[in-house]
């Protein structure tokens, strides 16, 4: 079965503290994407990032990196130095490698205090 | 930069009508996708769409559900008799280009549908 567990529902921090939002997977296909998308409190939603499970590298962007470890079925996304701009859901995601069907986290609610 | 747009931002329906939610993706995608989210609740996957058919569709896509790309511009959602439960933000999505291949989703910014 295809399923994406995020196990923390809510998490608060004061600013400038970095924060790891978990995501564990389970799938059936040996090979599929991830995804993790931010909804911030105005409702949209923002895709931030897609891996690939033929790559397992780490990736970076500014303060946000991600960690793929195909061993546990993890993809944690972590935020360092967080800002209060960073108070969102986040949604982790699994999907096929033609994107057609996508099972989606319950999200994690991060209230980034000043 | 290119965006993806959703009308109307609101809709309320009577149960048992039929709505149809607009949608205009960004203009060179190739792939379509439907979300819904009650609120409150965690993104749901509807419905892909690629080269004018349905990819792949959820159990949540039933007969009431059906999407049409009926101009090359619009994508639309349409819901033939609406339930309380259809009750829920509608998110649609585009990614992918010939030349990027699936590249990134952009989403609309959602039609809430409250069937009263």
């Amino acid at each position: 079965a295809q399923k994406v567990t995020q196990a923390q529902t809510e998490i608060s921090v004061v600013e400038k503290e970095d924060v790891t939002l978990d995501c564990v997977y389970e799938t059936r296909d040996t090979t599929y994407y991830l995804f993790w998308y931010k909804q911030p409190p105005s409702g949209e939603l923002v895709f931030l990032i897609r891996r690939n499970s033929f790559d397992e590298q780490n990736e970076i962007s500014g303060r946000y990196s991600w960690n793929f470890q195909k061993s546990t079925s993890s993809f944690n996304f972590t935020i360092t130095a967080s800002q209060v701009v960073d108070s969102a859901v986040y949604f982790c995601a699994l999907s096929d490698l033609n994107l057609n069907k996508f099972y989606f986290g319950s999200g994690t609610k991060l209230n980034v205090k000043p | 930069e290119p965006e993806v747009t959703q009308t109307p931002s609101h809709q309320v329906t009577q149960m048992g009508q039929e709505v149809i939610l607009r949608c205009v993706p960004i203009s060179n995608h190739l792939y379509f996708y439907w979300y819904r989210q009650i609120l409150g609740q965690k993104v749901e996957f509807l419905v892909s769409f690629y080269n004018n058919e349905i990819s792949e569709k959820s159990e949540i896509f039933d007969d009431q559900f059906s999407v049409e790309r009926p101009d090359g511009s619009n994508f639309t959602l349409k819901i033939r008799s609406t339930k309380l439960e259809d009750s829920a933000m509608y998110f649609c999505a585009s990614s992918g280009t010939r030349r990027t291949g699936l590249g990134e989703q952009y989403f609309g910014p959602g039609t809430r549908l409250t069937v009263t």
